[in-house]
């Protein structure tokens, strides 16, 4: 059974730093891995999708990379600003079905 | 072309009581799927539909829920002798079997409260 994992929970930084946020999966055949953002109150933002055959995948500031092998995803945010608060969601996709999710990282950044 | 959306944005009800969510998914998108999520927690899957017919419905916590797409479009997700238990925001998404990807974009949610 699929489980993903995020850690850590909670991520407060100051304004203009970089950031990784990790998220670990218990199966390694999926099909894809995708991030997501949630702000409060709001339905999941798709940020990056990354297939089981790439490496990594980059938008503006955000680059998320995917080791299947041995079941990791980081997500990285460059020169994070107050905007970026929110929480990012990783979840996987094992057979182009039902996404697995993970719990969330929920990230504060101070101005 | 418009996004997913979902109706109604809030529902409250009461204890015992049958409420129907609707999800309009993203135009010509065959897939689609409903999701849980409580509070504090990722979203969990509930129904999978590839045109009319659920793929897979293995997410349902119990008989009370059911859900249809009868005409391969909108979807309907529907709950009977609602429980305090099912309060949650009930998140719909739609995928194009035609994009590799399989990429799933999401609604905005019906938060629905049971008192």
């Amino acid at each position: 059974k699929q489980e993903v994992t995020q850690i850590p929970a909670a991520l407060s930084v100051p304004e203009g730093e970089n950031l990784v946020l990790n998220c670990s999966f218990t199966d390694s055949a999926i099909y894809n891995l995708q991030w997501f953002r949630q702000d409060p109150g709001k339905g999941l933002t798709s940020l990056l999708l990354i297939q089981s055959s790439q490496r990594e995948q980059t938008s503006g500031r955000l680059n998320a990379s995917l080791d299947k092998s041995s079941g990791r995803s980081t997500l990285y945010i460059a020169a994070s600003q107050p905007g970026d608060s929110a929480t990012y969601l990783c979840a996987v996709n094992n057979q182009g079905g039902k996404l697995i999710f993970g719990q969330g990282t929920e990230l504060s950044v101070k101005p | 072309g418009a996004g997913v959306s979902q109706t109604p944005s809030n529902k409250v009800t009461e204890k015992g009581k049958y409420v129907e969510l609707r999800c309009d998914p993203i135009s010509g998108h065959t897939a689609l799927y409903w999701y849980r999520q409580s509070l504090g927690q990722g979203p969990e899957f509930l129904i999978y539909f590839q045109g009319t017919g659920a793929a897979d419905d293995s997410g349902l916590p119990n008989d009370r829920f059911f859900a249809v797409r009868p005409e391969g479009s909108v979807s309907t997700l529907k709950i009977q002798r609602t429980e305090r238990g099912d309060s949650a925001v009930y998140l719909c998404a739609s995928s194009s079997q035609r994009e590799a990807s399989y990429e799933q974009y999401f609604g905005p949610g019906t938060r629905l409260t049971v008192t």
